[in-house]
């Protein structure tokens, strides 16, 4: 079964610039998840779809950051403008229904470095 | 003060070793939690759900204490293969189930 596939793996950008990551869940899975991973920390949760549907974007920086899923499967990712404190990785997850027994299951994440 | 807290070591010990990492989280409402492993590198994965009657999986047990909010994971006879970094995991159900992660535990399993 295929994994969670995100891209690009790498980016490095200047502050003020803009940039923008894509995420594939596993095939049917409904929940879909952004998360943020800044050096020695958890996983922080940006936003989480259900479908194509916004559930939860409470930690969301909603004045530079966005996301959609339209359609329900794929999902993009973006900042604009880009701050030296958005260097992370970035991670998506996709579960099958998003409920609390689910897995969820992480792809390899964008590491995002900002100049 | 964090949600979920974890000593973030490192934990450096021998191959073969027993090594225990403890995990505290504040918010009693939680409902589930987990440990997942994150290799340098790499993507966090589900090691295992933690019940409060224990749960064991090979040389790996993890233990839940509701009433101190205390989660524990113990790894016998240590591999070089284990060292990773442990993520201590909450769920708590606001407009939906949200996963609140630790900082994590690094292990080095030397030989």
């Amino acid at each position: 079964e295929a994994g969670v596939a995100q891209s690009p793996r790498y980016k490095i950008i200047e502050k003020r610039q803009s940039v923008a990551f894509w995420c594939n869940p596993i095939s049917g899975h409904a929940t879909l998840y952004w998360y943020q991973q800044i050096l020695g920390q958890g996983p922080k949760l940006l936003i989480q779809f259900q479908n194509n549907g916004v559930v939860d974007d409470s930690q969301l920086p909603k004045d530079r950051f966005s996301a959609e899923r339209l359609k329900g499967v794929d999902s993009t990712l973006k900042i604009q403008p880009a701050k030296l404190e958005d260097s992370a990785v970035y991670l998506c997850a996709s579960s099958f229904r998003g409920a609390g027994g689910d897995t969820q299951y992480f792809g390899p994440g964008t590491r995002l470095t900002v100049l | 003060r964090k949600e979920v807290e974890q000593d973030p070591g490192p934990f450096n010990v021998p191959e073969g070793a027993t090594v225990a990492f403890n995990c505290t989280y504040s918010n009693s409402a939680s409902q589930s939690f987990f440990w997942y492993r994150q290799d340098c590198r790499k993507e966090p994965k589900l090691l295992m759900s933690v019940y409060s009657s224990g749960n064991e999986d090979g040389r790996f047990t993890a233990q839940l204490n509701r009433a101190s909010q205390y989660i524990s994971l113990l790894i016998r006879d240590s591999k070089l293969s284990d060292s990773a970094t442990y993520l201590c995991v909450v769920i708590r159900m606001d407009s939906s189930y949200k996963l609140i992660f630790g900082s994590g535990t690094r292990l080095l399993v030397r030989p």
